[in-house]
């Protein structure tokens, strides 16, 4: 079975500093790996997505994503944060094959002015 | 493209009430998907069609959850006899057949409260 860990709820970072939020992801065939954002009051926006290729992915906004296979991870990072970050980060996986998303139980990231 | 719409955005029921959500997809995608999301976890899959077949249903749809999308465009969600632990937020979402399930559009939800 698949699963997806989220080891930090909750993120507090000023703003303009650098930010990891954590994810690793278990299971036995081979995923695809996604990040979603969710802004108060809106509902979820892909980010990013690894599908294949390069390990390393990037989103328009400046977030990035490295797919390590050995660590089972796909922790995404930012260099430096805005106000207009503040959101809920879930990290996504789908099986291939799958027709669905196993989604983490999101990470609350706040930027402190 | 005016993307994914869910209605309603809110839904306030009493305990045993019966209740149905709509949402309308992106027009050319032929795939769409529902999702539950409760309190403080990620959203969690309910069920999945490919135009008007649907293909697939998880464990946490109950024999009191019925979904349709009857000409292959718009799905229902209905809920009978509500319960408060159906509680949460609905949440639609569809993609292209060739893109995979990896291309998923969300809507904005529909939060269901049964008091």
């Amino acid at each position: 079975a698949q699963s997806v860990t989220q080891l930090d709820s909750q993120v507090p970072v000023f703003e303009e500093a650098p930010v990891e939020l954590r994810c690793n992801y278990s299971s036995s065939v081979s995923v695809y790996l996604f990040w979603y954002v969710q802004y108060p009051n809106q509902g979820l926006q892909l980010l990013l997505k690894y599908l294949s290729g390069s390990t390393l992915v990037e989103s328009i906004n400046g977030f990035e994503a490295e797919f390590n296979k050995s660590q089972t991870s796909f922790h995404l990072r930012k260099p430096s944060v805005h106000i207009s970050d503040t959101a809920e980060y879930f990290c996504a996986v789908s099986v291939t094959g799958a027709n669905n998303l196993f989604f983490g139980t999101g990470t609350r990231l706040t930027v402190i002015p | 493209d005016t993307g994914v719409s869910q209605d309603p955005r809110h839904k306030i029921t009493k305990r045993g009430q019966n209740v149905t959500f709509r949402c309308d997809p992106i027009s050319e995608h032929n795939r769409l998907y529902w999702y539950r999301q409760t309190l403080g976890q990620g959203p969690e899959f309910l069920t999945y069609f490919q135009n008007e077949a649907q293909l697939e249903k998880s464990r946490l749809l109950s024999d009191r959850f019925s979904a349709e999308r009857p000409k292959g465009s718009f799905s229902t969600l209905e809920i009978q006899r509500t319960e408060q632990g159906d509680s949460a937020m609905y949440l639609c979402a569809s993609s292209l057949e060739w893109g995979g399930p990896y291309e998923q559009y969300f809507g904005p939800g529909t939060r269901l409260t049964v008091t």
